[in-house]
């Protein structure tokens, strides 16, 4: 079944203890992107990579760092994540930018206190 | 910029009863739009996309909207609502400038009484 993963589904930690939340798709995509949602605000790039070794910031990036080293995985990374990265957030790739459809994964809800 | 504005965050129907979301956009360039939904608890799922070709589109579950350049606008319609259908819906336009990234909307949930 195509599709894209993340892990953890629910995450509650503390201010400054480092995270990663991993993403996986299985659909050979070479386009992926990490969007958080929060209320009254929609869905907001962080991060995006249009293919192996290649990233770029999106509209909200401080606080994040993301890597690709393989096509399928994008994990998402908060090196001392503060409350106001509480927040859930998407996993999503499409087979190409723009016309592409963007499958998005189930979302990671993260509390940070 | 490109941007996206939905006009209503809550929108109330009863069952039966026509579903009209509203959306409109801004973008220099001829745009591709995209309606998503997501159901509590999960992640988003493509209703429907415009990107060249007839301005009607239709989607899953019933659903359909009409691209019009003349008014920037890109309004989600569904002739009977069901009880299923109660869910956020978000309105996105992509931007070929910033490597094709979604720009969504503030989102709408729609609420379907019995």
């Amino acid at each position: 079944e195509a599709q894209v993963t993340q892990n953890p589904r629910y995450l509650i930690t503390v201010t400054g203890k480092k995270l990663t939340v991993t993403c996986s798709q299985n659909m050979n995509h070479e386009y992926m992107s990490w969007y958080r949602q929060d209320p009254g605000l929609g869905l907001r790039q962080i991060y995006y990579s249009m293919n192996v070794e290649v990233t770029d910031k999106g509209d909200v990036p401080e606080g994040y760092k993301v890597s690709r080293k393989e096509k399928r995985n994008f994990p998402l990374i908060l090196e001392s994540p503060s409350p106001n990265q509480t927040s859930l957030y998407f996993c999503a790739s499409s087979r190409r930018q723009g016309a592409g459809e963007q499958y998005f994964g189930p979302g990671t809800r993260l509390t940070v206190t | 910029a490109q941007s996206v504005t939905q006009l209503g965050s809550h929108v109330s129907v009863s069952e039966g009863a026509l579903v009209l979301l509203r959306c409109n956009y801004s973008s220099s360039v001829p745009p591709y739009l995209f309606w998503y939904v997501q159901y509590p608890n999960q992640g988003l799922q493509l209703l429907l996309k415009y990107t060249t070709g007839a301005t009607l589109v239709k989607g899953i579950n019933g659903f359909e909207a009409e691209f019009k350049k003349s008014e920037t606008s890109f309004h989600l319609t569904k002739p009977s609502a069901h009880m299923s259908d109660a869910a956020e819906y978000f309105c996105a336009v992509s931007d070929e400038n910033q490597g094709g990234k979604l720009i969504f909307g503030q989102g709408t949930e729609l609420s379907v009484k019995p």
